[in-house]
């Protein structure tokens, strides 16, 4: 299963509202997961089946979708918000990422 | 808490063989599977495979098939990832990670081992 995030790069400012997309080529139901990157660290969980936030992570991260289609969505970007952002499918094998969306300071 | 521990920083000739450790802590080890990622540099992630620590059942990626071993030891806690036959292209940093199934997502990530292929 392939998984196309868009866009694959994206510049914001502090405060804007921001939705990434993945796009995936068959039907995974709710099995989509968004993970975090920053620099020289390891992928941080922020948003597991779809829609539902990992315990910790701020409320202004918030995750849609289902069977084909997923949006996450950062309500008001925050300073420490600027990362790279990866979806992931759990619905079969081989569990695939996409490739990634870096999210930049305007 | 939670840890998973990684081997350190390897430097491999091409045809050469590497294995890194993953030591786990803080929770019953064979309640949980493992998956181990590998990134190569500026790039994204990559799915190598995955590990059941109840019976050592594994899930290979096509590509890797054959060059690649993923093994447990229970009375250590710790999982281990071999690839042999390295190529220039294995150059990468390599995550051992937590696998929640009620969840099915990786909450928990090894700090990552960065293995680079040389002559």
């Amino acid at each position: 299963i392939q998984l196309t995030q868009s866009p694959s790069s994206l510049s914001a400012s502090v405060g804007d509202r921001v939705t990434i997309t993945c796009r995936a080529s068959q039907g995974i139901t709710t099995y989509l997961v968004w993970y975090q990157q920053k620099p020289g660290k390891a992928p941080k969980l922020l948003i597991y089946a779809a829609s539902n936030l990992q315990s910790g992570v701020p409320s202004r991260f918030s995750g849609s979708g289902s069977g084909t289609d997923f949006t996450l969505t950062i309500s008001s970007l925050q300073p420490e918000d600027f990362a790279t952002y990866y979806c992931q499918q759990f619905n079969n094998y081989p569990i695939t990422f996409g490739q990634g969306t870096r999210l930049e300071i305007k | 808490q939670v840890q998973l521990v990684q081997s350190g920083t390897e430097v491999k000739k091409p045809g050469a063989s590497v294995k890194v450790s993953c030591k786990a802590s803080g929770y019953t080890f064979t309640s949980y599977a493992f998956i181990w990622v590998r990134q190569a540099p500026g790039q994204g992630l990559e799915w190598m495979g995955w590990i059941s620590t109840s019976n050592g059942n594994t899930n290979y990626a096509q590509n890797l098939q054959g060059r690649v071993t993923m093994t447990t030891d229970t009375s250590t806690s710790t999982a281990y990832m071999e690839l042999r036959s390295l190529r220039s292209d294995d150059t990468a940093v390599y995550y051992c990670a937590r696998v929640e199934d009620r969840i099915m997502a990786i909450d928990y990530w090894g700090q990552g081992t960065l293995v680079t292929v040389s002559s």
